[in-house]
């Protein structure tokens, strides 16, 4: 497609169930970057990719929550034993290159909400 | 760590006029891009605008356009001839590895 693409848009959860979000790039884009956005603030950084490397992942706010991209295309972002405060849009975001001026191009985000 | 600030929480416009948006921002780091996107209820981050940190001159995007201070470490947004749908969440983000987002401002365009 020409957008990223996340899967699924909705996700409800119980507390303690695994989950696993799907994160499509843009065809082509090197970097990949994982958001987590609570209601009414900003994205806080997860992660970060350079096509199958993960060179950052101090966003990740503990070690329940995982990211793999093993090909350099697609991404899942996967948290174990979900807890409510993991309740929030993840956001998925992909550029061409790693250089600085590449923009951000977003998907649509995964709404998890954890019961 | 890089950190971003927007004060306002929500800003109120008139439709046609305009309005500003304040960011400022924290770093150690010589190089580095700036970046204005906008987030609708649909939650698509859409880019508004971007600056260089090493140019002088501040970016213009249409009715779009920015108040650049390195020194002050100032970003602002400058909404000229403001319209019903510029209405959304404004975030300010900084970039030189990964990007980092403020915390956002919720414009409303009034008719």
């Amino acid at each position: 497609g020409a957008g990223v693409s996340q899967s699924p848009r909705y996700k409800v959860a119980k507390r303690g169930q695994d989950v696993a979000l799907r994160c499509d790039p843009i065809s082509g884009h090197v970097s990949l970057f994982w958001y987590q956005q609570a209601l009414g603030q900003g994205p806080e950084f997860l992660t970060y990719f350079q096509n199958e490397a993960q060179l950052d992942k101090s966003g990740l706010p503990s070690d329940r929550f995982f990211a793999e991209r093993p090909e350099g295309s697609v991404s899942t972002l996967k948290i174990q034993r979900t807890q409510q405060e993991d309740s929030a849009v993840y956001l998925c975001a992909s550029t061409r290159g790693g250089s600085y001026n590449s923009p951000l191009h977003f998907g649509n985000g995964t709404r998890l909400t954890v019961t | 760590a890089q950190t971003v600030t927007q004060s306002q929480p929500e800003m109120s416009v008139q439709e046609a006029e305009t309005v500003t948006l304040s960011c400022t921002y924290d770093t150690s780091e010589s190089d580095y891009y700036l970046f204005w996107y906008k987030q609708p209820p649909s939650r698509q981050m859409i880019l508004v605008i971007r600056q260089e940190a090493y140019k002088q001159q501040n970016a213009t995007e249409n009715r779009f356009s920015v108040n650049f201070q390195k020194a002050a470490k100032s970003f602002s947004l400058k909404i000229s001839d403001s319209q019903l749908g510029d209405a959304a969440m404004y975030f300010c983000a900084y970039r030189s590895d990964d990007m980092r987002f403020g915390a956002g401002t919720r414009l409303t365009v009034k008719p």
